[in-house]
C-alpha cells in the first residue's frame, strides 16, 4: 500500500530565503508525482507535475525533481516570498489512485 | 473555460441526515474521481466515475456513493452522516484517455456534521 510522507509538517522562513520541501513515497511504481498549493479552506491548485521517466520539472521560482528509485521528491522554491505562504501538497499516481502526504504548512515573513 | 465547479460551498447537517454533493468537471473532461480531507490532512480518495460507472473505489464504507450524468457532472452521496464525515470533499476531472496527466481540482465543499 503506498505511503506518502511530507517533511517537516511546517516551516517559517523570511522573506527571501530559499527553501526545500521534502516528499517520500513507500512504493516505485507509480506513473507521476505532482506538488500542488492549498491555501486556507481552498482547493488545490497544480504547481508540477513530474512524469515517471523524468527526473525535474521547473515552472518561474519552482523546481520539483523526482528520484523514483529512491521514493523521494523535492520542492524547491528560490526567493520565496509572502504570497508564498500556503500548505505544499505532494501526490503520488499509481495504478489505483492518487495518493496524498499530509502536506507542508508554509509561511514566509515578510 | 470554466474550470471545475462544486456546489454548495458549506454545508452543515446533523448526525444521521444524508447529504448531497454536486461537481462539474471541466470541460472537455470526461472522468470525475471524489475526495475528502480532514483537517490537517492530505485528501483521502473515495472514488472515481467514467463512463456514468464507478471505476476505481478507496477504503470508504457503502455510506458513500455516487453518481455520473450523461454530461459527466457528478454527486456524492453520504448516508447516515457521523460527526468524523465533517471534512473538505474535493472533486477532481480528467480525461481518462491520459492517464497520465493532471487532475483539476474544484474548489471543494466544506461540510460540518452536527
Amino acid at each position: 500500500k503506498q505511503e506518502v510522507t511530507q517533511i517537516p509538517a511546517a516551516l517559517s522562513v523570511p522573506e527571501g530565503e530559499n527553501l526545500v520541501l521534502n516528499c517520500s513515497f513507500t512504493d516505485s511504481a507509480i506513473y507521476n508525482l505532482q506538488w500542488f498549493r492549498q491555501d486556507p479552506g481552498k482547493g488545490l491548485t497544480s504547481l508540477l507535475l513530474i512524469q515517471s521517466s523524468q527526473r525535474e520539472q521547473t515552472s518561474g521560482r519552482l523546481n520539483a525533481s523526482l528520484d523514483k528509485s529512491s521514493g523521494r521528491s523535492t520542492l524547491y522554491i528560490a526567493a520565496s516570498q509572502p504570497g508564498d505562504s500556503a500548505t505544499y501538497l505532494c501526490a503520488v499516481k499509481g495504478n489505483n489512485d492518487m495518493r496524498f502526504g499530509a502536506g507542508t504548512r508554509l509561511t514566509v515573513k515578510p | 473555460d470554466a474550470g471545475v465547479t462544486q456546489s454548495p460551498t458549506h454545508l452543515i447537517k446533523t448526525r444521521g441526515q444524508q447529504v448531497t454533493l454536486r461537481c462539474s468537471p471541466k470541460s472537455g473532461h470526461d472522468t470525475v474521481s471524489w475526495y475528502q480531507q480532514a483537517l490537517g490532512q492530505g485528501p483521502q480518495f473515495i472514488f472515481q466515475y467514467y463512463e456514468e460507472e464507478e471505476r476505481q473505489r478507496g477504503n470508504f464504507p457503502d455510506r458513500f456513493s455516487g453518481h455520473q450524468f450523461p454530461n459527466y457532472s457528478s454527486e456524492l452521496n453520504v448516508n447516515a452522516l457521523l460527526l468524523g464525515d465533517s471534512a473538505l470533499y474535493l472533486c477532481a476531472s480528467s480525461l481518462l484517455a491520459i492517464y497520465t496527466d493532471t487532475q483539476y481540482f474544484g474548489p471543494g465543499t466544506r461540510l460540518t456534521v452536527l
